[in-house]
Protein backbone atom coordinates (compact mmCIF):
# COMPACT_ATOMS: atom_id res chain seq x y z
CA UNK A 1 0.00 0.00 0.00
CA UNK A 2 1.19 3.59 -0.84
CA UNK A 3 2.61 5.17 2.54
CA UNK A 4 4.35 8.45 3.53
CA UNK A 5 7.04 8.83 6.76
CA UNK A 6 8.39 11.73 8.01
CA UNK A 7 10.68 10.46 10.86
CA UNK A 8 10.41 14.18 12.51
CA UNK A 9 7.70 15.32 14.41
CA UNK A 10 9.43 18.51 14.97
CA UNK A 11 12.88 20.11 14.51
CA UNK A 12 14.54 23.78 15.97
CA UNK A 13 16.86 25.10 14.00
CA UNK A 14 18.52 28.43 14.67
CA UNK A 15 18.18 31.33 11.98
CA UNK A 16 21.40 30.76 9.10
CA UNK A 17 21.81 27.05 9.90
CA UNK A 18 21.11 24.43 6.95
CA UNK A 19 17.90 22.42 7.09
CA UNK A 20 16.95 18.96 6.15
CA UNK A 21 13.47 17.36 6.68
CA UNK A 22 13.25 13.55 5.78
CA UNK A 23 10.50 12.17 3.61
CA UNK A 24 10.21 8.46 2.93
CA UNK A 25 7.71 6.60 1.03
CA UNK A 26 6.16 3.03 0.23
CA UNK A 27 5.28 2.54 -3.16
CA UNK A 28 5.97 -0.09 -6.35
CA UNK A 29 6.51 2.42 -8.86
CA UNK A 30 8.33 5.89 -9.24
CA UNK A 31 5.50 8.48 -7.90
CA UNK A 32 4.76 11.90 -8.03
CA UNK A 33 6.45 13.48 -4.96
CA UNK A 34 5.50 16.33 -3.01
CA UNK A 35 6.64 19.19 -0.72
CA UNK A 36 3.84 21.28 0.90
CA UNK A 37 4.69 23.90 3.70
CA UNK A 38 1.45 24.80 6.31
CA UNK A 39 2.05 28.42 7.88
CA UNK A 40 0.25 28.37 11.41
CA UNK A 41 -3.62 29.23 10.31
CA UNK A 42 -2.85 29.01 6.70
CA UNK A 43 -3.53 26.20 3.99
CA UNK A 44 -1.21 24.50 2.55
CA UNK A 45 0.97 26.17 -0.72
CA UNK A 46 2.80 24.11 -2.64
CA UNK A 47 7.29 24.09 -2.23
CA UNK A 48 8.50 21.88 -4.97
CA UNK A 49 7.00 18.93 -6.74
CA UNK A 50 8.92 15.55 -8.84
CA UNK A 51 7.78 14.08 -11.43
CA UNK A 52 10.59 12.60 -13.28
CA UNK A 53 13.78 13.62 -14.67
CA UNK A 54 16.56 15.40 -12.75
CA UNK A 55 16.31 13.68 -9.29
CA UNK A 56 17.15 17.09 -7.66
CA UNK A 57 14.38 19.81 -7.73
CA UNK A 58 14.25 23.31 -6.95
CA UNK A 59 10.90 24.57 -5.43
CA UNK A 60 10.29 28.03 -4.21
CA UNK A 61 11.83 29.70 -0.98
CA UNK A 62 14.81 28.58 -1.47
CA UNK A 63 14.04 25.02 -1.16
CA UNK A 64 15.34 21.84 -2.81
CA UNK A 65 14.80 18.06 -2.55
CA UNK A 66 16.45 15.29 -3.74
CA UNK A 67 14.70 11.29 -5.05
CA UNK A 68 17.14 8.76 -3.94
CA UNK A 69 15.30 5.75 -5.65
CA UNK A 70 17.40 3.41 -3.63
CA UNK A 71 16.48 4.65 -0.48
CA UNK A 72 12.46 5.81 -1.27
CA UNK A 73 13.30 9.12 0.11
CA UNK A 74 12.55 12.64 -1.10
CA UNK A 75 14.77 15.17 1.59
CA UNK A 76 13.84 18.44 2.11
CA UNK A 77 16.75 21.09 2.18
CA UNK A 78 17.54 24.64 2.52
CA UNK A 79 21.23 26.05 2.96
CA UNK A 80 19.92 29.08 5.05
CA UNK A 81 16.68 29.15 7.35
CA UNK A 82 15.37 32.16 7.90
CA UNK A 83 12.97 33.03 10.69
CA UNK A 84 9.74 32.73 8.49
CA UNK A 85 10.25 29.28 7.54
CA UNK A 86 8.69 28.21 11.07
CA UNK A 87 6.09 26.02 9.20
CA UNK A 88 4.27 22.82 9.27
CA UNK A 89 6.05 20.94 6.06
CA UNK A 90 4.23 17.64 4.56
CA UNK A 91 5.68 15.59 1.97
CA UNK A 92 2.94 13.70 -0.42
CA UNK A 93 3.30 11.10 -2.36
CA UNK A 94 1.25 10.88 -5.32
CA UNK A 95 0.10 8.14 -7.79
CA UNK A 96 -1.81 7.93 -10.94
CA UNK A 97 -5.24 5.96 -10.31
CA UNK A 98 -7.76 4.98 -13.47
CA UNK A 99 -9.41 8.75 -13.37
CA UNK A 100 -7.42 10.62 -10.17
CA UNK A 101 -3.95 11.30 -9.38
CA UNK A 102 -4.44 9.97 -5.55
CA UNK A 103 -2.14 11.44 -3.36
CA UNK A 104 -1.16 10.50 0.01
CA UNK A 105 0.37 13.07 2.58
CA UNK A 106 3.14 12.42 5.47
CA UNK A 107 2.05 13.09 9.03
CA UNK A 108 4.00 16.38 8.80
CA UNK A 109 7.46 18.25 10.54
CA UNK A 110 6.68 21.21 12.71
CA UNK A 111 9.79 23.37 12.25
CA UNK A 112 10.74 25.99 15.15
CA UNK A 113 13.52 28.71 14.18
CA UNK A 114 15.36 29.81 16.71
CA UNK A 115 16.33 33.78 16.08
CA UNK B 1 -8.58 34.96 -9.73
CA UNK B 2 -9.38 34.14 -6.35
CA UNK B 3 -8.19 30.22 -6.17
CA UNK B 4 -9.54 28.31 -3.48
CA UNK B 5 -12.45 29.84 -1.31
CA UNK B 6 -13.70 28.24 1.91
CA UNK B 7 -16.55 29.37 4.09
CA UNK B 8 -17.15 29.62 6.78
CA UNK B 9 -13.56 30.18 8.73
CA UNK B 10 -14.79 28.92 12.16
CA UNK B 11 -18.11 26.60 13.27
CA UNK B 12 -19.00 25.58 16.66
CA UNK B 13 -21.79 22.58 16.56
CA UNK B 14 -23.32 20.50 18.98
CA UNK B 15 -23.97 16.63 18.63
CA UNK B 16 -26.26 15.65 16.16
CA UNK B 17 -26.36 19.06 14.09
CA UNK B 18 -25.72 19.45 10.43
CA UNK B 19 -24.46 21.56 8.58
CA UNK B 20 -22.64 22.11 5.17
CA UNK B 21 -19.21 23.36 4.36
CA UNK B 22 -18.78 25.50 1.24
CA UNK B 23 -15.72 25.01 -1.28
CA UNK B 24 -15.46 26.94 -4.33
CA UNK B 25 -12.62 27.30 -7.19
CA UNK B 26 -12.18 29.40 -10.14
CA UNK B 27 -8.91 28.09 -12.17
CA UNK B 28 -11.73 25.68 -14.00
CA UNK B 29 -10.06 22.63 -12.50
CA UNK B 30 -11.90 19.12 -12.98
CA UNK B 31 -10.68 17.18 -9.69
CA UNK B 32 -11.55 18.49 -5.94
CA UNK B 33 -10.84 16.97 -2.78
CA UNK B 34 -11.64 17.24 0.99
CA UNK B 35 -9.40 16.49 3.30
CA UNK B 36 -9.56 16.82 7.19
CA UNK B 37 -6.48 17.42 9.25
CA UNK B 38 -5.97 16.19 12.95
CA UNK B 39 -2.55 16.86 15.05
CA UNK B 40 -0.03 14.10 13.97
CA UNK B 41 -2.25 12.29 11.08
CA UNK B 42 -1.74 14.61 8.26
CA UNK B 43 -4.18 15.61 6.00
CA UNK B 44 -7.13 12.44 5.68
CA UNK B 45 -8.81 12.13 2.47
CA UNK B 46 -12.59 12.07 2.77
CA UNK B 47 -14.51 12.25 -0.12
CA UNK B 48 -13.13 13.43 -4.19
CA UNK B 49 -14.94 14.40 -7.35
CA UNK B 50 -13.16 14.06 -10.90
CA UNK B 51 -15.83 16.46 -12.29
CA UNK B 52 -19.31 17.55 -12.16
CA UNK B 53 -21.57 14.99 -11.50
CA UNK B 54 -18.78 12.36 -9.74
CA UNK B 55 -17.39 12.03 -6.72
CA UNK B 56 -15.91 8.92 -4.67
CA UNK B 57 -15.45 8.17 -1.35
CA UNK B 58 -11.63 8.52 0.17
CA UNK B 59 -9.78 7.25 3.37
CA UNK B 60 -12.22 8.42 6.05
CA UNK B 61 -15.87 9.02 4.18
CA UNK B 62 -18.47 8.21 7.49
CA UNK B 63 -20.86 10.67 8.58
CA UNK B 64 -19.92 12.90 5.55
CA UNK B 65 -21.48 13.55 2.10
CA UNK B 66 -21.07 15.50 -0.91
CA UNK B 67 -21.99 16.65 -4.50
CA UNK B 68 -20.46 18.19 -7.42
CA UNK B 69 -23.41 19.98 -9.66
CA UNK B 70 -21.16 22.39 -11.23
CA UNK B 71 -17.26 22.92 -11.98
CA UNK B 72 -16.96 25.40 -9.55
CA UNK B 73 -18.32 23.84 -6.16
CA UNK B 74 -17.92 21.17 -3.97
CA UNK B 75 -19.75 21.32 -0.81
CA UNK B 76 -19.10 19.06 2.14
CA UNK B 77 -22.21 17.87 4.73
CA UNK B 78 -21.96 16.50 7.80
CA UNK B 79 -25.09 14.95 8.26
CA UNK B 80 -25.36 14.00 11.91
CA UNK B 81 -22.09 15.85 13.83
CA UNK B 82 -20.03 14.07 16.23
CA UNK B 83 -17.20 14.91 18.38
CA UNK B 84 -14.96 12.56 16.69
CA UNK B 85 -15.82 15.46 13.64
CA UNK B 86 -13.92 18.26 15.42
CA UNK B 87 -11.31 19.20 12.61
CA UNK B 88 -9.97 21.45 10.46
CA UNK B 89 -11.12 20.65 6.82
CA UNK B 90 -9.56 21.30 3.61
CA UNK B 91 -10.89 21.78 0.08
CA UNK B 92 -8.54 21.32 -2.76
CA UNK B 93 -8.43 21.88 -6.28
CA UNK B 94 -6.02 19.67 -8.55
CA UNK B 95 -4.56 20.58 -11.96
CA UNK B 96 -3.45 18.00 -13.83
CA UNK B 97 -0.56 15.91 -12.22
CA UNK B 98 -1.42 15.82 -8.69
CA UNK B 99 -0.45 19.08 -7.42
CA UNK B 100 -3.35 20.64 -5.30
CA UNK B 101 -4.23 24.35 -4.80
CA UNK B 102 -5.92 24.13 -1.15
CA UNK B 103 -8.10 26.23 0.43
CA UNK B 104 -7.67 28.16 3.79
CA UNK B 105 -9.58 26.03 6.00
CA UNK B 106 -12.48 25.73 8.09
CA UNK B 107 -11.96 25.11 11.70
CA UNK B 108 -15.05 22.97 13.41
CA UNK B 109 -15.92 22.13 16.67
CA UNK B 110 -18.45 19.64 17.75
CA UNK B 111 -19.59 19.81 21.45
Amino acid sequence: AQSVTQPDIHITVSEGASLELRCNYSYGATPYLFWYVQSPGQGLQLLLKYFSGDTLVQGIKGFEAEFKRSQSSFNLRKPSVHWSDAAEYFCAVGKRETSYDKVIFGPGTSLSVIP
Amino acid sequence: NAGVTQTPKFQVLKTGQSMTLQCAQDMNHEYMSWYRQDPGMGLRLIHYSVGAGITDQGEVPNGYNVSRSTTEDFPLRLLSAAPSQTSVYFCASTRGGGEQFFGPGTRLTVL
